[in-house]
This record gives structure tokens, sequence and C-alpha cells, in this order.
């Protein structure tokens, strides 16, 4: 498909586990948002990659959570030791390039769910 | 920092009703703002959004908003509601401090269509 997807789409984690969630962006989107959504409320900015450069990381909640892009297109979220409160959904987003007009490209997002 | 107030968390209408969601947006310079949709256990797709271009912009599905500066609003709406229009509306405003151009939503408004 020529969409944004992300696996797993469901994740169940033990407590203390790491996890890695994975984001296939649309080809040759310059652009690779990670966004948060918690049940009932808008998704919330993590971190932000041009091409493989993470611009922004001003979202991501603790130094647990680490992301990457290594070759400028798939994106990996890593969240360490993860927690209970860490379960929510995460989603992926992509745009053409940076302007703040581009419209963003979301994925269906991965569940997380920490036992 | 920009932001953006959706009035009403829920909104019930009748089949055929007039859609009208309320969206209110703070920003220190001119805004882009958008409006996406998110239907059950799929991403967020985009409505329309709004560049400068025009003040009334026109989206997907009957849908259009009509940004006004002096109200600082953004509200969408849809002259004749669809069984089908039943879903979660976002509007978002983009924020470009830190450096990218992360969407910063609003809470979300729950739409009700019933016959």
């Amino acid at each position: 498909g020529a969409g944004v997807s992300q696996s797993p789409r469901y994740k169940v984690a033990k407590r203390g586990q790491d996890v890695a969630l994975r984001c296939d962006p649309i080809s040759g989107h310059v652009s690779l948002f990670w966004y948060q959504q918690a049940l009932g409320q808008g998704p919330e900015f993590l971190t932000y990659f041009q091409n493989e450069a993470q611009l922004d990381k001003s979202g991501l909640p603790s130094d647990r959570f680490f992301a990457e892009r290594p070759e400028g297109s798939v994106s990996t979220l890593k969240i360490q030791r993860t927690q209970q409160e860490d379960s929510t959904v995460y989603l992926c987003a992509s745009s053409f390039e940076g302007s703040p007009y581009n419209e963003q490209f979301f994925g269906p997002g991965t569940r997380l769910t920490v036992l | 920092a920009q932001s953006v107030t959706q009035l009403g968390s829920h909104v019930s209408v009748s089949e055929g009703a007039l859609v009208l969601l309320r969206c209110n947006y703070s920003s220190s310079v001119p805004p882009y703002l958008f409006w996406y949709v998110q239907y059950p256990n799929q991403g967020l797709q985009l409505l329309l959004k709004y560049t400068s271009a025009a003040t009334l912009v026109k989206g997907i599905n009957g849908f259009e908003a009509e940004f006004k500066k002096s109200e600082t609003s953004f509200h969408l709406t849809k002259p004749s509601a669809h069984m089908s229009d039943a879903a979660e509306y976002f509007c978002a405003v983009s924020d470009q401090t830190g450096g990218g151009n992360k969407l910063t939503f609003g809470t979300g408004t729950q739409l009700k269509v019933e016959l």
C-alpha cells in the first residue's frame, strides 16, 4: 500500500521489558513524526525527523524513550524498561517535506499495553 | 507556542442536520490550521487545511471551514449530516517552535449522527 504503516498494531509487554515500534513512512517523504494518543485525547507530539536527522525530541517523556531513523526512511521508537504509564497508542506520521502547511499522513498506530 | 481549543467533546446531530464543530486557536504567528477525522481503529485522515490562500476552505466529504482571524476561530461545518460522518474530529495547528513543524491537536470532538 501507499500509506504509512506501523507494526506491530498491538503490543503487550510486561513491565520492565524493552519494546520497539516500527514505522514505514510513505516513500519519498522527508519528514517523520511520532505522536502518542491517550484515550479520548488528541495526539501529542513526541519527536520529529527530517531525513535521518532528529530535529526535535522535546516531546519524549523520559530518557527511556529513544527514536531513530538511520537511513532516512523507516523509523523505530524504542521504549526501555516499560512502565504501566507507557500504555497508550503510538502514532507515526510522515509528510513530503518540512513545510508547516504540508499535510501529515498518519499510520493506524500501535497500541501498547504494559502489564 | 500555538494551541487549539475544541469546544464540546461530544456533539450529536440528526441525519440531514447541520454539523458545526468548533475550534479556536491561539497563535503568535499566522497559523496553519487543519481538521482531521479519525474513524475507529483507523489513522487520522485530513479533511481540510487552511494555509492563508482563502478564508473559506472546502474539504472532502462535503466539509468546509472558515478562518476568522477576528474571532481566532476555524469552525468545521457540513450542511447535511450523514450517518457515515460519525467519527472523532480533531482540529490542529502547525507549531513551529523547536525547529520542526509538529501539529498541536485539540482534545477532539466525537460526532454522533442519529436517525
